[in-house]
């Protein structure tokens, strides 16, 4: 069974820092980008960071709310994708969710050029975290 | 930023009717569009991708369209345990993937 576990939610004060994982199983977790999405209470979805597998480089990508306090990284030997939160703020207090990205690769006119298309394919139970002044 | 517009916020249907809910990107985002349902305190589930394509798992009721900046999720014949919030979301344009703020369908 594919399945993606969150970990590493909980209270923290304003300013301080918490890393969340994402545990996968039942797929091969090098082959996938990842993507963190959180949802604050009551609110709608916020696609936070991405990071694409090895094959395409492992680069990342953030939202604007949390570029330069955020880092997504990922461990594929142990099939772990993680959140690193610094300088956390009570915006971000939300539950926040691990997905996998399946992709869509569809040839550019130009030889060799290629658009990469990503959806959120499976989806993790969440980890809540909670931000205090 | 493509912003993603979802219409109406909240739609009431009885069981066995059609819904019909609709998304509308600021530009085009092609076929790039997704749909997922969200069920009270339970993670998203994605039901289409490429606008149309349904997910693995879901049932042939639910039916998206559309392309550019117009989309529609279906569900033909409502079951009780379609009565959610449904989200729309490009990425086709990114970053940011972009989220529409949601449709809550009710029971009438």
């Amino acid at each position: 069974e594919v399945q993606l576990v969150e970990s590493g939610g909980g209270l923290v004060q304003t300013g301080r820092s918490l890393r969340l994982s994402c545990t996968a199983s039942g797929f091969t977790f090098g082959d996938y980008a990842m993507s963190w999405v959180r949802q604050a209470p009551g609110k709608g979805l916020e696609w936070v960071a991405f990071i694409r597998n090895k094959t395409y480089g492992g680069t990342t990508e953030y939202a604007a709310s949390v570029k330069g306090r955020f880092t997504i990284s990922r461990d594929d030997s142990k099939s772990i994708a993680y959140l690193q939160m610094n300088s956390l703020k009570t915006e971000d207090t939300a539950v926040y969710y691990c997905t996998r990205e399946d992709i869509e690769v569809v040839p550019g006119a130009v030889s060799g050029q290629y658009y990469f298309y990503y959806y959120m394919d499976v989806w993790g139970k969440g980890t809540t975290v909670t931000v205090s002044s | 930023e493509i912003v993603m517009t979802q219409s109406p916020a909240m739609l009431s249907v009885s069981p066995g009717e059609r819904a019909t809910l609709s998304c509308r990107a600021s530009q085009s985002v092609s076929s790039n569009l997704a749909w997922y349902q969200q069920k009270p305190g339970q993670a998203p589930r994605l039901l289409i991708y490429g606008a149309s394509a349904r997910a693995s798992g879901i049932p042939a009721r639910f039916s998206g369209s559309g392309s550019g900046t117009d989309f529609t999720l279906t569900i033909s014949s409502l079951q009780s345990e379609d009565f959610a919030v449904y989200y729309c979301q490009q990425y086709h344009n990114w970053p940011p993937f972009s989220f529409g703020q949601g449709t809550r369908l009710e029971i009438k």
